[in-house]
């Protein structure tokens, strides 16, 4: 089946710009995560997604938003662009199994550049 | 959700099993052990979990010692491709959290595969 997809793979920003990310899980899926890279602080959490509502939020400025789909579909918004904003993010789905282990597949995720 | 302790990094030869350890002392009986890895600019991917039982999969084997303090990943025949920084995640069972996902990424550790 097809993993998760996430677009665009590359952008190029400047700052005081907002951008859009979209991100498209698993067939099934209704779990889907957000999560932002860069090389001082590592992976970090944003949020996640489950039927449409917001269950958990890590702790990013509200600049960082996001919402999902009746589809499942996620996009995450960052507004008013900072220089720091620089930096891979990433999109994961899940569904847990029968014993509430829960994989994440990951996308290969969007690589902003803000300048 | 308890904290893991990986070695910074370690190399290993091409062919040779790699032995991967990682400390997580606070696991409380209800928290899963997972390992993901990323390969450089990519999304992570998730290798195998486990809860008490040592697991194997077509990418790897998990041990787990008996108290669950500490586990291996065991990549039985390291290949150049398994060059990655590899993550050791404990993460209590969705379902017991209300099903929000959330794993928080330490900084993991730097395996080299050398030919």
């Amino acid at each position: 089946k097809a993993g998760v997809t996430q677009t665009p793979r590359y952008l190029i920003k400047t700052r005081g710009q907002q951008v859009t990310l979209s991100c498209s899980p698993i067939s099934g899926h209704r779990s889907v995560s957000w999560y932002q890279q860069t090389p001082g602080q590592g992976l970090q959490f944003l949020f996640e997604y489950f039927s449409e509502t917001q269950r958990n939020k890590g702790n990013f400025p509200g600049r960082f938003s996001g919402r999902q789909f009746s589809n499942s579909r996620s996009e995450m918004n960052v507004s008013t662009l900072e220089l720091g904003d620089s930096a891979l993010y990433l999109c994961a789905s899940s569904q847990p199994d029968q014993a509430g282990a829960n994989v994440l597949t990951f996308g290969a995720g969007s690589r902003l550049t803000v300048l | 959700d308890a904290k893991t302790t990986q070695p910074p990094s370690m190399d290993c030869a091409e062919g040779r099993a790699a032995n991967l350890p990682c400390n997580h002392s606070t696991i409380s009986g209800n928290e899963y052990v997972y390992w993901y890895r990323q390969i450089h600019s990519q999304g992570p991917q998730y290798i195998i979990h486990g809860l008490k039982n040592n697991e194997t999969n077509e990418m790897a084997s998990l041990i787990i010692t008996e108290d669950r303090k500490s586990s291996t990943l065991i990549l039985p025949h390291a290949t150049l491709r398994d060059t990655a920084v590899y993550y050791c995640i404990v993460r209590v069972a969705g379902l017991l959290q209300g099903g929000s996902e959330k794993l928080v990424f330490g900084k993991g550790m730097k395996l080299t595969v050398n030919p």
